[in-house]
């Protein structure tokens, strides 16, 4: 079975520092792919970054890249230079490919404050 | 990019009632719509795998006479909630598939049910 934990309930950070949000994974398939999404209050899921299990190198999206350790099965989500605007509840998701039927299970997610 | 809508956004129920909540992909065809839950502070956790012209696929202690599904177009899924009691009031999130092989979801922005 596969399992996402998010072992952060809550970080802050300063705004303008860079802060990791951390994520490890579980599964079996060799073939899966690993989302970060952020929900605001207004409760919209919000797509921000997203890595293959068969890429070679970790994905980036303006202000946000994803720390993609294979063997570790781990993928952190870097936030660099924080804005106000970054509060809110993050969430680690993981779609197994194939006979996952392209199902997304998510982690129990963080809430990101970010400080002025 | 692709557009999933709910409707409706919010909805209040006496206990007892049917509720139905629509998702729609609203510039792409989706052959298979996923419908989540999400109770306050908590994670999304998936309810069903809706299949455009077939039956859904209903994940482990998800009642399926309490939660109908209907996935009867390309661009439409239908989650009913029969006879609504408090308990089931939660957020419920839809998103629906898109790409060659379905792999990438979006997200509807959800819709908030309040049984009294």
């Amino acid at each position: 079975a596969q399992k996402i934990t998010q072992t952060q309930p809550g970080m802050f950070v300063q705004e303008k520092e860079a802060v990791t949000l951390d994520c490890t994974y579980d599964t079996s398939d060799p073939s899966y792919g690993l989302f970060w999404y952020k929900q605001p209050s207004s409760g919209e899921m919000i797509f921000l970054i997203y890595q293959g299990s068969y890429d070679q190198q970790n994905a980036t999206e303006g202000r946000y890249s994803l720390n993609f350790q294979k063997a570790r099965k781990s993928a952190n989500l870097v936030i660099s230079a924080s804005q106000l605007g970054d509060s809110a509840m993050y969430f680690c998701a993981m779609r197994e490919g194939g006979t996952g039927g392209f199902k997304t299970i998510f982690g129990a997610g963080t809430r990101l404050f970010v400080k002025a | 990019g692709a557009v999933v809508s709910q409707h409706p956004s919010r909805v209040i129920c006496k206990s007892g009632t049917s509720v139905k909540i629509e998702c729609r992909s609203l510039d792409f065809q989706a052959t298979t719509m996923f419908w989540y839950r999400q109770f306050p502070k908590q994670s999304l956790m998936l309810m069903a795998t809706s299949n455009e012209g077939s039956k859904a696929t209903y994940e482990q202690g998800v009642e399926k006479d309490k939660f109908l599904i209907n996935h009867a177009s390309l661009t439409l899924s239908t989650l009913t909630v029969t006879s609504a009691h408090p308990e089931d009031s939660s957020f419920y999130i839809c998103s629906a598939g898109a790409g060659p092989g379905q792999e990438t979801q979006y997200f509807g922005p959800g819709t908030r049910l309040l049984v009294l």
